[in-house]
């Protein structure tokens, strides 16, 4: 079955440095998602991806972020700057397109910052 | 500091019982509506869908069922089952929504004894 895979499963990283988190979503899916999630609490929408631009970002995803699909296949989530707050799991997710909402998510990269 | 995280409710249930966990949603336009399942340390996984022109969807195992009058959704195990443990999210979805993204509800965990 096609899944959402994502690099690194883990990664630390010290506050100031930036950060580049790796997702491949599902082959004929067409947008494309970074969620995250602080340890207990909910998952979190970051922002959309369709059609090679955003679509909807929420107010986390502030000029530290931003997300590229560099080729046919990556999407990627860079934080330019990270902070101690942005210690997290990032999702990213996919889902076919419209009339289907389902989205499907990848195993989630947690996120360190000291 | 350390945050603190949201105390999530818990459901107990006994190995075979019957399971129904609770949500409740927010936005009266939301026409979409998904169930996930997360294990410990993974990403949320789709478990089943419902869309607002439907009361009631039966998947294996699995019942859900929208009131629109209250902005209820429910989701039914039946014979829960030990690997049934995790933490189950509603989210919705509204149509028109430029960025197809999910909003997330705040997660119930399910634990069965066995």
């Amino acid at each position: 079955e096609p899944e959402v895979t994502q690099t690194p499963s883990h990664q630390v990283t010290q506050m100031g440095q930036e950060v580049i988190l790796r997702c491949v979503p599902i082959s004929n899916h067409l947008y494309f998602y970074w969620y995250r999630q602080i340890l207990g609490q909910k998952v979190e929408f970051l922002v959309s991806f369709y059609n090679n631009e955003i679509s909807e970002k929420s107010e986390i995803f502030d000029d530290q972020f931003s997300v590229e699909r560099p080729d046919g296949s990556n999407f990627t989530l860079k934080i330019r700057s990270t902070k101690l707050e942005d210690s997290a799991m990032y999702f990213c997710a996919s889902s076919a397109g419209t009339g289907d909402e389902k989205l499907f998510f990848g195993s989630g990269t947690q996120l360190s910052v000291l | 500091g350390e945050s603190v995280g949201l105390h999530l409710p818990t459901l107990s249930v006994q190995e075979g019982d019957n399971s129904i966990i609770n949500c409740a949603y927010s936005n009266s336009a939301s026409d979409y509506f998904i169930w996930y399942k997360q294990e410990s340390g993974k990403g949320p996984q789709f478990i089943i869908d419902i869309r607002s022109n439907m009361d009631k969807r039966q998947g294996q195992r699995v019942t859900v069922l929208l009131n629109k009058t209250v902005k209820h959704l429910s989701l039914q195990i039946a014979a829960t089952q030990p690997g049934d443990s995790a933490v189950y999210f509603c989210a919705e979805n509204m149509r028109g929504n430029a960025g197809n993204m999910l909003t997330f509800g705040g997660g119930t965990r399910l634990m069965v004894k066995p």
